[in-house]
């Protein structure tokens, strides 16, 4: 069954500390992995897209790696700051479908 | 920067009422789709819908949910008679690419509440 599965669930950390968030999965045929950023109520937003072929992505402040052999995403996130409180989502996509498959989220408190 | 907009943004019904929430993706992408988040759970994938007609849907879009195209701007997802576990964020998404390629950009959401 295509999962995937997000660690820890919730984090708290003071503004300026790095943090680093964990997503396994098991989704086959795998085509890409993003991760989102969902404001409390409000839409997920994009924040990185990668493929079987790339194993390190950043945007800003956030770098996210993928090991497609062992099925496992990381999203590292530097210098954080207050308005980086939110959920971060883990989305994997398989080949064969138009279905995204979303992991739980992480939920993620900076407080100064 | 172009985005999706969703209304209503909050929408209370009674059980057994029909509602129609709305959606314009960004104008020159292709393919469209609808997910919803009950409260504290993950996003889940309802349809997707390119060309004029639905191309993949969940086990969760059954006959009470349709949607339409109706002119070029609009992407409606309607809810023939709504129940309880209806309610959740219904997020409207769009993208110029199939979905296990291209970047989908969602809406704001539409919180559906069925009392």
């Amino acid at each position: 069954k295509n999962q995937v599965e997000q660690s820890p669930q919730s984090l708290i950390i003071l503004e300026g500390k790095n943090c680093t968030l964990q997503c396994n999965y098991t989704v086959s045929p795998f085509s890409n992995l993003r991760w989102y950023k969902q404001d409390t109520g409000r839409g997920p937003v994009s924040l990185t897209i990668m493929t079987f072929s790339e194993n390190t992505k950043s945007n800003g402040r956030y770098t996210a790696t993928l090991d497609a052999d062992t099925k496992q995403s990381s999203l590292h996130i530097t210098a954080s700051q207050l308005s980086d409180s939110a959920s971060y989502i883990c989305v994997v996509s398989a080949r064969d479908t138009d279905k995204l498959i979303f992991g739980t989220g992480t939920r993620l408190q900076v407080f100064p | 920067e172009p985005e999706v907009t969703q209304t209503p943004s909050h929408q209370v019904t009674q059980m057994g009422q029909e509602v129609i929430l709305r959606c314009v993706p960004i104008s020159n992408h292709l393919y469209f789709y609808w997910y919803r988040q009950i409260l504290g759970q993950k996003v889940e994938f309802l349809v997707s819908f390119y060309n004029n007609e639905i191309s993949e849907k969940s086990e969760i879009f059954d006959d009470q949910f349709s949607v339409e195209r109706p002119d070029g701007s609009n992407f409606t997802l309607k809810i023939r008679s709504t129940k309880l576990e209806d309610s959740a964020m219904y997020f409207c998404a769009s993208s110029w690419d199939r979905a296990n390629t291209g970047e989908l950009f969602f809406g704001e959401g539409s919180r559906l509440t069925v009392l």
